[in-house]
Formats: C-alpha cells, structure tokens, sequence
C-alpha cells in the first residue's frame, strides 16, 4: 500500500512570487506520480505526471515538479504565480504493479494555493 | 467529446432514501473511478471498475453499490442515505495513467 502525504494544508503567496508545494510519498514498489490541480467548483485536472525518465518534469500553466527517489519526494513549483493560479493542488500516486492505475490513484490531502495580489 | 459527465450536480437526500449517482464517458476508456471528496482529507476511492461487467471495492465501499453494463456507463448507488455521506462525488475514467475527471456531484443527506 502507498500513501501521500502533503505537507502544506494552505501556502499563500504573492503574485509574482516563486511556489513550491511540497508532497511526500511511501510505497514498497516503484510509483508514478501526479499533480492535478482542483478549481473552485470544478473536478480535477491533470498538471503534470512522473513516469520515468527525466526526473524533472514540466506540465501545463508553468508548473515543474522535480520527482526525487531518495527523499521519496514529488515537490510542485512555479517561478512566478498569478492570481489564476488560486486553487487547490493534489499530489497522488499510483502502484507501478497494479497494472497501470488500473485500481485508482492514492490521494494526499490536497494544499490550498492562495495567491496575493 | 464531453469527456466525464456526472448528474446530478446538486441534490439533498432524506436519512433512508436512495439514489443513483449517474456517471457517463464518451472516450472509450476502460478504467472508471468513483471517488468521494471531503473538506480537508483528499480523495477517496469508492468503487472502481477496469471494463465492463468488472467492478471492485475501493477504500470506503460501505454503504454503495456500482454497475457497470456498458463501457461507457459507472452508476453510484446509494441505497439508505446517511449523514455520513455527505460528501463531493467524483467520477473518472482513465487511459494511459491520465484520470479524467467530471463536475462532480454535491450531496447532502438531512
């Protein structure tokens, strides 16, 4: 079993400043992981997905993750956030073993983004 | 393409009644998700299904039912409402490791 663990619940941040939310993992088997980020009344989006590879890995709206196996970490940044960018972000994982996340991606608990004019 | 549909968007249920939660997808997938979101804990896995006439329990499954008939189809039935399920409904469906997700559904049980 694998778990996620966000360790920010809310980040406010200026407009126009860097971001970096942060997201741990565990698991005993290798794992893809993913950033999907949730507008207000909105269903969640794909950002970004670590497969293999590189281990920096660009999405969409300039969002980067940098996926680092030792630290078992998954860290979301951007170097310059806008308003638009208020939402909530969910780091999650899926079992390398378990045929594709054909049994459901593993959620953490989501970090609320508040940027500042 | 639609995507992930879910209906209702809103509904309030009475302790003890049922409903059905309808979720369609028109690209072919063949993984299809239910997920329930609660303030400050993420997303849970209810139910999920890897093709037609294959469902399977996830993480909190008591008190739900699922079908699955068709590709397209993933119903959510609830069958004795209780406050504990109030909650945001979410289904999706999946293809090559990408999750598509639907509006949601917001549910209140009184």
């Amino acid at each position: 079993a694998q778990s996620v663990t966000q360790l920010d619940s809310q980040v406010p941040v200026f407009e126009e400043a860097p971001v970096e939310l942060r997201c741990n993992y565990s698991s005993s088997v290798s794992v893809y992981l993913f950033w999907y980020v949730q507008y207000p009344n909105q269903g969640l989006q794909l950002l970004l997905k670590y497969l293999s590879g590189s281990t920096l890995v660009k999405g969409i709206n300039g969002f980067e993750a940098e996926f680092n196996k030792s630290q078992t970490s998954f860290h979301l940044r951007k170097p310059s956030v806008h308003i638009s960018d208020t939402a909530e972000y969910f780091c999650a994982v899926s079992d390398f073993y378990s045929g594709g996340g054909a049994d459901g991606l593993t959620f953490g608990k989501g970090t609320h983004l508040i940027i500042q004019p | 393409n639609a995507g992930v549909t879910q209906t209702p968007k809103f509904r309030i249920l009475k302790i003890g009644q049922s409903m059905t939660l309808q979720c369609a997808q028109d690209m072919n997938h063949n993984y299809m998700y239910w997920y329930r979101q609660d303030p400050g804990m993420g997303l849970k896995l209810i139910y999920y299904s890897v093709g037609a006439g294959i469902t399977d329990k996830g993480e909190v499954p008591n008190g739900y039912n699922v079908s699955r008939s068709t590709t397209e189809d993933f119903p959510l039935r609830l069958e004795l409402a209780a406050p504990s399920q109030t909650s945001v409904y979410f289904c999706a469906s999946s293809q090559a490791l990408e999750a598509f997700f639907g509006q949601g559904t917001r549910l209140t049980v009184v």
